[in-house]
């Protein structure tokens, strides 16, 4: 069972250069999400969706771009790159909004 | 708004004590659901429980243990007799049902050390 796939697991980017995360998952799930994680702040919300077509900004969306064109998919684009991007970024996907989040294994993003 | 607040940035204690974990959440939803997660060093993100607002009954799951309290708007997970294998981060979350969004928002984390 793949459960959420995210890729890549590592990225190294220049400041400005542009790139998408990747996040697929094969539960169809109607919820999923986009978080960052940085030391000492816990899991803050980028961007989610309640289905496909459907997206709608979390705590931190600024600089950050999603669409849900399938149910599978949710890809994360990061405009033009800030040092301040650097994180590790989770992909998550649920059933409804009472059902627990299933995550992927996380992408580690370093913008120099 | 939503709000998750866990107060204990770290914690470290010795093997077999017992340790809480505070979680205080903020809503104005009437039906909410909060949620504990894990992240071991490896750095998964694991989940524990779920509880619902309408079930304020506490939960016991071997040495794991939850106490959900609407009056004071909390929800800590409790370690009874701690292993170092429960060394990890452990988040507190809330998924609110309501119109304005379904979003879950998380709290900054507890990180804690079991020491043998």
């Amino acid at each position: 069972n793949a459960g959420v796939t995210q890729t890549p697991k590592f990225q190294v980017l220049k400041t400005g250069q542009s790139m998408t995360l990747q996040c697929a998952q094969d539960m169809n799930h109607e919820y999923m999400s986009w978080y960052r994680q940085d030391p000492g702040m816990g899991l803050r919300l980028i961007h989610y969706s309640v289905g496909a077509g459907i997206t709608d900004q979390g705590e931190v969306p600024n600089g950050y771009n999603v669409s849900r064109s399938t149910t599978e998919d949710f890809p994360l684009r990061l405009l033009s790159a800030a040092p301040s991007q650097t994180s590790v970024y989770f992909c998550a996907s649920r059933r409804g909004s009472s059902q627990p989040q299933h995550f992927g294994d996380g992408t580690r993003l370093s913008i120099l | 708004a939503q709000k998750v607040t866990q107060a204990q940035t770290e914690i470290s204690v010795v093997e077999k004590e017992d340790v809480t974990l505070d979680c205080v959440y903020e809503t104005r939803d009437t039906t909410y659901y909060l949620f504990w997660y894990k992240q071991p060093p490896s750095g998964e993100l694991v989940f524990l429980i779920r509880r619902n607002s309408f079930d304020e009954q506490n939960e016991i799951s071997g040495r794991y243990s939850w106490n959900f309290q609407k009056s004071t708007s909390s929800f800590n997970f409790t370690i009874t007799a701690s292993q170092v294998v429960d060394s990890a981060v452990y988040f507190c979350a809330l998924s609110e049902d309501s119109t304005g969004g379904f979003k879950t928002i998380f709290g900054a984390g507890t990180r804690l050390f079991v020491k043998a």
